[in-house]
């Protein structure tokens, strides 16, 4: 089985500018989040997708951040206009149904730096 | 909304003895409390959860305990080998609802000294 695919690895902006991030889950796993991991930390939830719609986007900064999954199977994560505080890791994940019963399988990350 | 903390922070053990990671959470209603280990580069990989109608549970040399009155759980690694040695996060969540996103802890570098 396939794991989630995340692209690009790694991406260097400058402040201001616009990046976009791409996850593709696990065949047929239905409900997808995305984290954000900054450096010395532990994830964070930013925003959870049940097919195409969303679940819980109640910790993604929206006047900067957007997220999309229009056929319920590839994601994007939006970042515009990028900070410096932003830099971190963008980590994707995936769950074949309820996660606390199947699990969450994590995608390696896009580690984005801002300058 | 939920608050996970973890300790310690760094954890520097010799080869062949115990390792213990300790995370309290805030939220009596969580229910699902997963261990993540994750190595440089890497994505979190699972590595054993407990349900909150479990007191304990054991996988070979990685046991967790969980305490529901006192709000905390503990990952417990015996006989630590080199391969150990990665960040460790402890996680917690609500499971009866739609939203079932983790909580994590801030992590514990575990260190396997030969």
């Amino acid at each position: 089985e396939a794991g989630v695919a995340q692209s690009p690895r790694y991406k260097i902006i400058e402040k201001r500018q616009s990046v976009a991030f791409w996850c593709n889950p696990i065949s047929g796993h239905a409900t997808l989040y995305w984290y954000q991991q900054i450096l010395g930390q532990g994830p964070k939830l930013l925003i959870q997708f049940q097919n195409n719609g969303v679940v819980d986007d109640s910790q993604l900064p929206k006047d900067r951040f957007s997220a999309e999954r229009l056929k319920g199977v590839d994601s994007t994560l939006k970042i515009q206009p990028a900070k410096l505080e932003d830099s971190a890791v963008y980590l994707c994940a995936s769950s074949l149904g309820r996660a606390t019963n199947y699990g969450y399988t994590f995608g390696s990350g896009t580690r984005l730096t801002v300058v | 909304g939920e608050n996970v903390e973890q300790h310690p922070s760094t954890l520097s053990v010799q080869e062949g003895d115990s390792a213990v990671i300790k995370c309290t959470y805030s939220d009596s209603a969580s229910n699902y409390f997963p261990w993540y280990k994750q190595e440089l580069g890497k994505g979190p990989q699972l590595i054993i959860d407990i349900r909150s109608n479990v007191g304990e549970k054991k996988d070979q040399r990685i046991a967790v305990t969980l305490n529901k009155t006192a709000k905390h759980f503990s990952l417990h690694i015996t006989e630590t080998q080199p391969e150990d040695s990665a960040v460790y996060f402890c996680a917690a969540v609500y499971s009866g609802g739609g939203a079932d996103g983790l909580t994590f802890g801030k992590g514990t570098h575990l260190i396997i000294q030969p």
